[in-house]
């Protein structure tokens, strides 16, 4: 069964700065991976995802993420973080072909923003 | 185009009470999800419906939990009798998946914040 690591439950930046929020899945074939932002008291919305192609992705709001098949990562990044960017995030990954609608989520990573 | 509702969005009960929460998925979206998300951690799924179909209920705990998605659209997730454990937030989400599959897009309610007393 797929799996999802967050290794950072917290990650404080300075507004302005970079950041990454790493996220690991267990290996198979082939996979769908994505990023969710739960922004506070709020569901879950999609940030990005990857189902196949250009390993870059770009999502909304500045994000992007790196599908490293090797590694089996897929990292998110910003070059440059807002305070609106405070939020919770989870990367999540789920099996292409018939069980594609059970998607499996990581634990998390609380993003705070210092002014 | 409205999103997922849910209802009611915070529950106080006293142990051993029952509890249901409502869900009303996007219009035309086939597919429907109950999750449960504890403090501090991502959301576990507790049953996923294709239509009026549960096709994956392995992770709810069926001596308590019940679900039912009548003809195919809204949902009502129960507890009975509520133990002091399931305070949590329970979120509905639903997506399309057509003849090609699905591409992993779900969408969230604001989810059904409960605490058991």
């Amino acid at each position: 069964a797929q799996s999802v690591t967050q290794l950072d439950s917290q990650v404080p930046v300075f507004e302005e700065a970079p950041v990454e929020l790493r996220c690991n899945y267990s290996s198979s074939v082939s996979v769908y991976l994505f990023w969710y932002v739960q922004y506070p008291n709020q569901g879950l919305q999609l940030l990005l995802k990857y189902l196949s192609g250009s390993t870059l992705v770009k999502g909304i709001n500045g994000f992007e993420a790196e599908f490293n098949k090797s590694q089996t990562s897929f990292h998110l990044r910003k070059p440059s973080v807002h305070i609106s960017d405070t939020a919770e995030y989870f990367c999540a990954v789920s099996d292409p072909g018939s069980s594609a609608s059970k998607i499996i989520f990581g634990s998390g990573t609380r993003l705070s923003i210092r002014p | 185009e409205a999103g997922v509702v849910q209802s009611p969005r915070y529950k106080i009960i006293e142990k051993k009470q029952p509890v249901a929460f409502w869900c009303n998925p996007i219009s035309g979206h086939n597919t429907l999800y109950w999750y449960l998300q504890n403090l501090g951690q991502g959301p576990e799924l507790l049953i996923r419906y294709e239509n009026e179909e549960a096709v994956d209920d392995s992770q709810l705990p069926k001596d308590r939990f019940s679900a039912e998605r009548l003809k195919g659209v809204d949902s009502t997730l129960k507890i009975q009798p509520a133990e002091l454990g399931d305070s949590a937030v329970y979120l509905c989400a639903s997506s399309y998946r057509g003849l090609a599959g699905n591409t992993g897009e779900l969408f969230f309610g604001e989810g059904s914040r409960l605490t058991v007393l």
